[in-house]
């Protein structure tokens, strides 16, 4: 079973701040890498799938980067805005099979 | 395109009983996996199903059991609730082809309370 850590636990920024977030992995027996976007009362939405050392994925304001020999994975917003509070997880799997999750990072972008 | 379902969305059982919660997968997918996500915590893997077949389970007792269906719509059954088992059960489908990891589909969840 693999022990995926994220942090902060929880963070307020004003719009318009940019900000990032972290999530550790074990480095060895890597498979692939997920993060998801989760709004209150509303189902878990996937942002990126990252496999390759080194992969930056982007999806408007929103970015990842992934380093598998040492372990982490940071998940970028710039210039956060209100409809970007929600929680964010990632998701580490060391098989095709079962994905472990961190407890989530809880963002709120004050206006 | 129709999302992940899940139903009940909210449901109150007694310590003993037995509980099914079911889940529709999207159009297409083939796999479809289980999450238990108690307060504070991410959600925790119970198991998976491939094309009807159990494909990988996280620690949880044999009191936890699925099924997946041919049109891969798939039941989460629990038997003998215990209070720990209170927590929201999301259901998510996928993809899978060539042992890749592709995203996952969520649905919304099913809230069980156990009193």
């Amino acid at each position: 079973i693999l022990n995926v850590e994220q942090s902060p636990q929880s963070l307020h920024v004003q719009e318009g701040d940019s900000t990032n977030f972290t999530c550790s992995f074990p480095s060895s027996n890597f498979y692939a890498l997920h993060w998801y976007r989760w709004e209150t009362a509303k189902s878990p939405e996937a942002l990126f799938v990252m496999t390759l050392n080194g992969d930056e994925k982007k999806k408007g304001r929103i970015s990842a980067t992934l380093n598998t020999k040492e372990g982490y994975s940071y998940l970028y917003i710039k210039g956060s805005q209100p409809e970007d509070s929600a929680t964010y997880l990632c998701a580490c799997s060391g098989s095709a099979r079962q994905l472990t999750f961190g407890s989530g990072t809880q963002l709120t972008v004050l206006p | 395109e129709t999302g992940v379902t899940q139903s009940p969305t909210h449901l109150i059982k007694t310590r003993g009983q037995q509980v099914t919660l079911r889940c529709s997968s999207q159009s297409g997918h083939n796999t479809v996996s289980w999450y238990q996500q108690a307060l504070g915590q991410g959600p925790q893997f119970i198991f998976q199903y491939y094309r009807e077949e159990e494909n990988g389970r996280g620690n949880f007792p044999p009191r936890f059991s699925g099924l997946q269906f041919p049109n891969y719509s798939s039941e989460l059954n629990v038997n003998a609730l215990e209070l720990d088992d209170s927590a929201l059960y999301l259901c998510a489908s996928s993809l899978q082809t060539s042992g890749t990891s592709g995203e996952l589909f969520f649905g919304e969840g099913s809230r069980l309370t156990v009193l």
